[in-house]
């Protein structure tokens, strides 16, 4: 099976700019969960979609924002770029039930995202 | 809230040295555990997971045990190599779709 592909693999924006970042899970897995690294606050929890819904959601505003889409692939947005957006945009899917538990989360290489 | 603590780095070792990185978490229910493995310019790969008390996860090698008595799951590995040196971080889940991380620790490994 194919892993879980992010594209791009790399961007450069501007402040104030909005960019919107792509992920394909692996085939047959319908949830996907969304994270950002960076150096100084390490890995946070985004979101999570399952069957095009947002189920889970973490601690940031209202700027980012997902979508999934009828064949699991999903989508994140972050409008009005900052500075400190900058960092590493990793995508995750996992098979998931109807019951809400999540099995385990396989990554994708992420999305570079760097903002001037 | 539920949080993962691991310990600090960067750990330096010699090549066939035994690797331990500690790992304690604080969940209020009972999570799933996990170890993954990030390379330079990588994104995480899955390298264990353990899903109830005394279970054993295992892969190339490492291994950790989930203790819920002391509520930790340290990684383990007898006889490092070079090829090991990446970022190593630990993690839980409540089985939701939402992991927490703890904040990695860097392993070099020297020949």
């Amino acid at each position: 099976k194919a892993g879980v592909t992010q594209t791009p693999r790399y961007l450069i924006k501007t402040r104030g700019q909005q960019v919107t970042l792509s992920c394909s899970p692996i085939s047959g897995h319908r949830s996907v969960s969304w994270y950002q690294q960076t150096p100084g606050q390490g890995l946070q929890f985004l979101f999570e979609y399952f069957s095009e819904t947002q189920r889970n959601k973490g601690n940031f505003p209202g700027r980012f924002s997902g979508r999934q889409f009828s064949n699991s692939r999903s989508e994140m947005n972050v409008s009005t770029l900052e500075l400190g957006d900058s960092a590493l945009y990793l995508c995750a899917s996992s098979s998931s039930g109807t019951s809400g538990r999540t099995d385990t989360q396989y990554f994708g290489p992420g999305t570079r995202l760097t903002v001037l | 809230g539920d949080s993962v603590t691991q310990m600090e780095g960067p750990v330096t070792l010699s090549e066939e040295a035994f690797l331990t990185i500690n790992c304690t978490y604080t969940a209020t229910g009972y999570p799933s555990l996990f170890w993954y493995v990030q390379y330079p310019g990588e994104g995480l790969q899955l390298l264990l997971k353990a899903t109830k008390a005394d279970d054993k996860g295992s892969n190339k090698g490492f291994e950790a045990t989930y203790r819920k008595e002391t509520t930790s799951f340290h990684l383990e590995k007898g006889s490092v190599q070079v090829s090991d040196s990446a970022v190593y971080f630990c993690a839980l889940s409540e089985n939701t779709g939402k992991l927490i991380f703890g904040q990695g620790t860097t392993l070099q490994v020297k020949p």
